[in-house]
Parts: structure tokens; C-alpha cells; sequence
């Protein structure tokens, strides 16, 4: 099957400061990818969809200042949070999008555990 | 109401069981149905993706779909240890649109 990456797998930083999560689609290209957030013992929260060349779609409640995605080409888009506070502290997991000739499939990358002190 | 529900468990079998998992959702307009594995703290691992109403088996794994009543299950035979993780079933309008995911069952399987 397809393959997703992402970078780095997990991450500590200081509050106040800003980390970056890169997302890459390894065997395919993917003209769409969405970030995802999960909560210990939750399910997974669509945060937003990102298109590549093109502003990403936030999902209602989600700061899209706070949350920066870029998709700058068609095997990688980044995650940048911004000014993070320790109730930024999750798992976020991305997905590109593979388009088959009669389906369209979502493959996860391994996620990034983001924690703030 | 939610609109995709599961059980949470967690769910306790031994070893050899078969399992059966549900989801059942709200929205008619759901057409793609898949289910997902995840391990703890790994992304989520895709196994079955089905499109419209009926079943489809793939070695110890089978889902089913109702439309009508808008349930969906997934069933594993001869359950393993390995089998033990998280499983998400998720669903989308079409295609190409975003996934809704349910809350995810907690699966132990008992060696």
C-alpha cells in the first residue's frame, strides 16, 4: 500500500514557541492531504484539509492563525503551530489523499506526538 | 446525536474468538465505508473500504453494510493477540470528500 511519512514523531517544546510537522507521501502524489488531532482515548478530529497550491479548508472551531498549513507541493505539507500552549499537547496525525481510477483512498501517516511544556 | 456512533468498549475476547464490531451513523447520505486499525500511538492502518450496501471479505476480515438501517459491522475470525488495538470505522459522502471517523473500540484479544 501507499506510504505516508511524517516528521518528527514526536516533539517537545517550551510554551510560546512554534513547531513545524511535515507530512510527505512517499510512492504517490497527493494533490490533498488533511491534518488530524486525537486526544488520549478519542477518536480523530479532521482539523483541516489542505489542497496543494491553494489556501487549506479549516474545520468550524479550528484557528487557522494558530494552525498554519502549507502544501507547497504534491508530496508535502507541513503543520506549523504557532505560539503553542500546553492544550496544544496531542496527537496529530496526517493523511494524503490517493486517487485511484474508480476510488479515492486516505493513507495515515504514523503521527507526531506534540507536547508542550 | 453523533454523527457516527461505536461502542467504546473496551472489548475482551480470547484468543481463537470471532469478534464483531459496529458502527452505526446518522447521515443517509454516506455512501464509502472503511475501517480502520491503530495501533497505540501509530497513525491509523486502513483494512477494509467498501462502497454502498453489502459485504466484503478479505482473509480473517469481513464487513458488512446496511444501508437501510445504517449499521455497518466488521467481523475477525480466529482472533490473535496481534488483532489487539484500536478499530475506527469512518465513512464519507463521496470519493473524494473528508472522513468521519467514529469514537474507535478498544480491542484485547486474550492469548
Amino acid at each position: 500500500g501507499a506510504v505516508v511519512s511524517q516528521h518528527p514523531s514526536w516533539v517537545i517544546c517550551k510554551s510560546g514557541t512554534s513547531v513545524k510537522i511535515e507530512c510527505r507521501s512517499l510512492d504517490f502524489q497527493a494533490t490533498t492531504m488533511f491534518w488530524y488531532r486525537q486526544f488520549p482515548k478519542q477518536s480523530l478530529m479532521l482539523m483541516a484539509t489542505s489542497n496543494e497550491g491553494s489556501k487549506a479548508t479549516y474545520e468550524q472551531g479550528v484557528e487557522k492563525d494558530k494552525f498554519l498549513i502549507n502544501h507547497a507541493s504534491l508530496t508535502l505539507s507541513t503543520l506549523t503551530v504557532t505560539s503553542a500552549h500546553p492544550e496544544d499537547s496531542s496527537f496529530y496525525i496526517c493523511s494524503a489523499l490517493s486517487r485511484g481510477a474508480n476510488t479515492d483512498t486516505q493513507y495515515f501517516g504514523p503521527g507526531t506526538r506534540l507536547t508542550v511544556l | 446525536q453523533k454523527e457516527v456512533e461505536q461502542d467504546p468498549g473496551p472489548l475482551s475476547v480470547p484468543e481463537g474468538a470471532i469478534v464483531s464490531l459496529n458502527c452505526t451513523y446518522s447521515n443517509s447520505a454516506f455512501q464509502y465505508f472503511m475501517w480502520y486499525r491503530q495501533y497505540s500511538r501509530k497513525g491509523p492502518e486502513l483494512l477494509m473500504y467498501t462502497y454502498s450496501s453489502g459485504n466484503k471479505e478479505d482473509g480473517r476480515f469481513t464487513a458488512q453494510v446496511d444501508k437501510s438501517s445504517k449499521y455497518i459491522s466488521l467481523f475477525i475470525r480466529d482472533s490473535q493477540p496481534s488483532d489487539s488495538a484500536t478499530y475506527l470505522c469512518a465513512m464519507k459522502k463521496t470519493s473524494y470528500d473528508k472522513v468521519i471517523f467514529g469514537p474507535g473500540t478498544s480491542l484485547s484479544v486474550i492469548p
